[in-house]
């Protein structure tokens, strides 16, 4: 079965960092461009970043862009993003989504989400 | 950045009812559109991709057109399992941008 788990989730306080994973099953993961995306809570979804192949070309949403750092380890089947200097703004669920293996950037398959909460 | 402008942002339909959804886009994307079904506490779900294209796995009341600035997702007979959050998204260029949303709820 086709899956992406994520994980590292919690809560944070105002400055601080997180390191969320994302594992893939049931396909190689080294095939495909990833992306994250977040939902803060109510809200709709706001795209993150993208990752291509082999993690040699990344791009970021304005909001995150600095801060943020998305990576890959194909050999361990594992997606990151590395949120620092988080903000109450940056509160919501974190979804890993795969790029699909055609034209544009859709997301065909998405993990279930790990759940940042920045508070004091 | 291209921005999406879905409307209704609400909708109260009944079982059986042809539901129809817009999404407008800020500058032409020609057909780089696609529309997620969401449901409360879960994972977006890819309903149709290039506009028109029906995900694998995606049952046939679902429909999408447009091309341009001017996009429609249609859902023939809507079903019970159909009341969900859908979000159309670009992705003509980056930052890929999701529209804000229509919420589907039973009439």
């Amino acid at each position: 079965e086709v899956q992406l788990v994520e994980s590292g989730g919690g809560l944070v306080q105002p400055g601080g960092s997180l390191r969320l994973s994302c594992a893939a099953s049931g396909f190689t993961l080294s095939n495909y461009w990833m992306h994250w995306v977040r939902q803060a809570p109510g809200e709709g979804l706001v795209w993150v970043s993208r990752i291509n192949f082999d993690g040699s070309d990344t791009i970021y949403a304005d909001s995150v862009k600095g801060r943020f750092t998305v990576s890959r380890d194909n050999a361990k089947n594992t997606l990151y993003l590395q949120l620092n200097g988080l903000g109450v703004d940056d509160t919501g669920v974190y979804y890993c989504a795969r790029d699909n293996d055609g034209p544009g950037a859709f997301m065909d398959v998405w993990g279930k989400g790990s759940t940042v909460t920045v508070s004091s | 950045d291209i921005q999406l402008t879905q409307s209704p942002s609400f909708l109260s339909a009944s079982v059986g009812d042809r539901v129809t959804i817009t999404c407008r886009a800020s500058q032409g994307i020609s057909d780089s559109l696609a529309w997620y079904q969401q449901k409360p506490g879960k994972a977006p779900k890819l309903l149709i991709y290039v506009a028109s294209t029906l995900q694998s796995g995606v049952p046939s009341r679902f429909s999408g057109s447009g091309s341009g600035t001017e996009f429609t997702l249609t859902i023939s007979s809507l079903q019970p399992e159909d009341f969900a959050t859908y979000s159309c998204q670009q992705v003509n260029r980056y930052p890929l941008i999701f529209g804000g949303g229509t919420k589907v709820e039973i009439k």
